[in-house]
């Protein structure tokens, strides 16, 4: 299995708190991808990253932000939570842009309540 | 905007039988569609086809490509219980990252 490793696996925050997921990743891959998985939408693009620092939106991305100061690591901030936002979170990782399937975390569960 | 649609939604069937899983797509710049397996947590990879009419194979499952009438299947021969997943199909957009467009997914049930 690729190191990708999520973190918290489990979370329930309330409506307007800050929420920050983490990745962390050993592979010294180059490319990672935060999803959102939703019965009936299949799993949606919010933010990914292609180095550190560099960072772009993807289809969903209203209403998060990113940062990438370090390869290993990508983090995902909800600055103020919405039930919206119940959802569960992917992190996915790969070496290269073109042609190259994704490697992804085992998830985290966020419940906004 | 690219799509990937896929059907059925679900499937129960019975083990042994064989199954065919449908993904058509419209994507900008087509590069290749993927097919992945969820069971209870993270998508794994099955397949990558990137050209018409070759069929990929693992075992009893195997998928082929139709660029002219832009759709993928994948087949499951003599299904057994540990079939029973949510598999997805996607396809890259365009640019230099492999952004993934995820199908929804077929929720495939095999009872014994």
């Amino acid at each position: 299995d690729a190191g990708i490793t999520q973190s918290p696996r489990h979370k329930v925050t309330e409506t307007g708190t800050p929420v920050t997921l983490r990745c962390h990743q050993t592979e010294n891959h180059r490319y990672m991808y935060w999803y959102r998985q939703d019965p009936g939408h299949g799993l949606r693009l919010i933010h990914y990253s292609y180095g550190v620092k560099d960072t772009d939106k993807g289809e969903v991305s209203d209403g998060y932000s990113v940062s990438r100061s370090k390869t290993e690591d990508f983090l995902l901030t909800l600055e103020s939570a919405t039930s919206s936002q119940t959802s569960v979170y992917f992190c996915a990782i790969s070496s290269t842009g073109r042609d190259e399937k994704l490697f992804f975390g085992s998830g985290t569960q966020l419940s906004v309540l | 905007e690219d799509k990937v649609v896929q059907s059925p939604l679900s499937l129960v069937v019975h083990e042994g039988d064989t199954v065919t899983l449908n993904c058509s797509y419209e994507v900008t710049n087509f590069r290749s569609l993927l097919w992945y397996k969820q069971e209870k947590k993270a998508p794994t990879f099955l397949f990558m086809l990137t050209s018409s009419g070759i069929e990929k194979k693992s075992g009893r499952l195997s998928s082929i490509l139709d660029k002219k009438e832009l759709f993928s299947i994948l087949n499951i021969t003599a299904t057994q219980t540990g079939d029973s997943a949510i598999y997805l199909c996607a396809s890259p957009g365009d640019g230099t990252a492999s952004k993934l467009t995820f199908g929804t997914g077929t929720r495939l049930q095999v009872t014994l």
